[in-house]
């Protein structure tokens, strides 16, 4: 089992839809959670990072379930803009290690 | 701040010849660490380091080799140029002040080997 999972997608989306992603992990000892955002052939950029209770920031809500480990990330009112890789990741307690989902690809259609 | 920064953008190598991908950070982050992207793959990390004069191997260091000598950069040295090491290369800088561990990454460089 790989130890961050996401749905490849793609996600296909007309403006203005809620989409959701979700992310699975396997480390139970992981700390600190992020959603990243990658354009094409570009850096990943962090969105947000998301914590125990649950956080949002305009469009986007992120939440975490340690029960179940996962992590999602909601998007309402999709724009254009939003077509992009959505990175899930994951940092381990007591390390440096970040580990990262290999991506969730969403395209926002007119 | 300029962030993260990495030189080159591009590289051509030829198969056998040696590099060094450049990274520094003007943000003071004690951590700083080299991914390597790959289509269909997550980022894999290379090496990283902790603070300076500290570094350790991630999950795929065999051909790279780095050093830190002050806490701004964090070269990547590639020994002897193969066409397995074709990809994408990313510099990342985090911090642990404030519990915060958010990684930034740089605008990458695009390494062909042939």
């Amino acid at each position: 089992r790989k130890e961050v999972e996401q749905d490849p997608g793609p996600f296909n989306v007309p403006e203005g839809a809620t989409v959701a992603f979700n992310c699975t992990y396997s480390n139970s000892a992981s700390q600190s959670f992020f959603w990243y955002r990658q354009d094409c052939r570009k850096e990943p950029k962090l969105l947000m990072s998301v914590y125990s209770s649950g956080n949002e920031d305009g469009r986007f809500t992120a939440q975490l379930n340690r029960a179940s480990q996962y992590i999602s990330l909601l998007i309402r009112d999709s724009k254009l803009s939003d077509s992009a890789t959505y990175l899930c990741v994951v940092k381990w307690s007591g390390t440096y290690k970040y580990i990262f989902g290999t991506g969730t690809r969403l395209k926002v259609l007119a | 701040n300029a962030g993260v920064t990495q030189t080159p953008k591009f590289q051509v190598l030829k198969t056998g010849q040696s590099m060094t991908l450049q990274c520094a950070q003007d943000m003071n982050h004690e951590y700083m660490s080299w991914y390597r992207q790959d289509p269909g793959m997550g980022l894999r990390l290379i090496h990283y380091s902790v603070g300076a004069g500290i570094t350790d191997q991630g999950e795929v260091p065999n051909g790279y080799n780095v050093s830190r000598s002050t806490t701004e950069d964090f070269p990547l040295r590639l020994l002897s140029a193969a066409p397995s090491q074709t990809s994408v290369y990313f510099c990342a800088s985090s911090s642990s002040r404030q519990g915060a561990y958010e990684q930034y990454f740089g605008p990458g460089t695009r390494l062909t080997v042939t």
